[in-house]
């Protein structure tokens, strides 16, 4: 138990769907991550929040939008995913940005 | 973000042998982080380092923050079985808002 929950674990979807994948975080941390990891590949941050407030990035198609109500709950709003997005996708929080991070257990994420 | 370079890729060892896996960059880092991640689960972190040349512990696990702050190691003592899964490093510098990560070294233990 790493104080960061994700759900759901897995997910399946098609290419036409609207789906979200939630994470929590229990630990008190003002700061919070999307990374992708592909087969192969290192992990790539997506996004990174603090205090609420988008501060990075990294280039990722619209087809993600993250939203973060608060400073405990992210979100990743998935819509017309391509099946080279299948992935694994992790959540991560720290006490502030740029400080150690805790991953989630990560939500499986099968497009087809 | 700064390129890590993590060597090994791979590792497949004997049970009861030590491992020892780094990771380099050109650029200087103030944190070096090893995390490992199991199959199908996230990366948990094993140790975390914040100062040059310190040398860290975590049972069979010793790091060390290179001094020239462009590196870092992971050793692993005694390994057993359990130890298999891929472990990355993780890195800070002053710029930039989140950890640059390794490509990770997958560690396979033969019994």
């Amino acid at each position: 138990e790493t104080g960061v929950t994700q759900t759901p674990r897995h997910l399946v979807m098609g290419m036409t769907n609207k789906k979200s994948l939630k994470c929590e975080q229990h630990l008190g941390h003002n700061a919070m991550y999307w990374y992708k990891q592909s087969a192969k590949k290192p992990l790539e941050l997506m996004f990174v929040y603090s205090l609420e407030e988008r501060v990075e990035n990294n280039s990722v198609p619209s087809r993600f939008s993250p939203e973060c109500p608060n400073s405990s709950h992210l979100f990743l709003h998935l819509h017309t995913l391509q099946p080279e997005d299948s992935a694994l996708y992790l959540c991560a929080s720290s006490q502030d940005s740029r400080d150690t991070i805790y991953f989630g257990e990560g939500s499986w994420l099968t497009v087809v | 973000g700064q390129q890590l370079n993590q060597s090994p890729q791979s590792m497949f060892i004997q049970e009861g042998e030590d491992v020892s896996m780094n990771c380099t960059s050109s650029s200087i880092f103030n944190t070096w982080l090893w995390y490992k991640q199991d199959p199908g689960e996230g990366p948990v972190l094993l140790i975390a380092l914040y100062k040059a040349g310190e040398l860290t512990s975590n049972g069979r696990l010793t790091a060390q923050f290179g001094i020239t702050r462009k590196d870092s190691f992971l050793n692993i003592s005694a390994s057993i079985p359990s130890d298999v899964g891929i472990y990355f490093c993780a890195g800070l510098t002053n710029s930039g808002y989140a950890l640059n990560f390794g490509k990770g070294t997958s560690l396979l233990v033969t019994p």
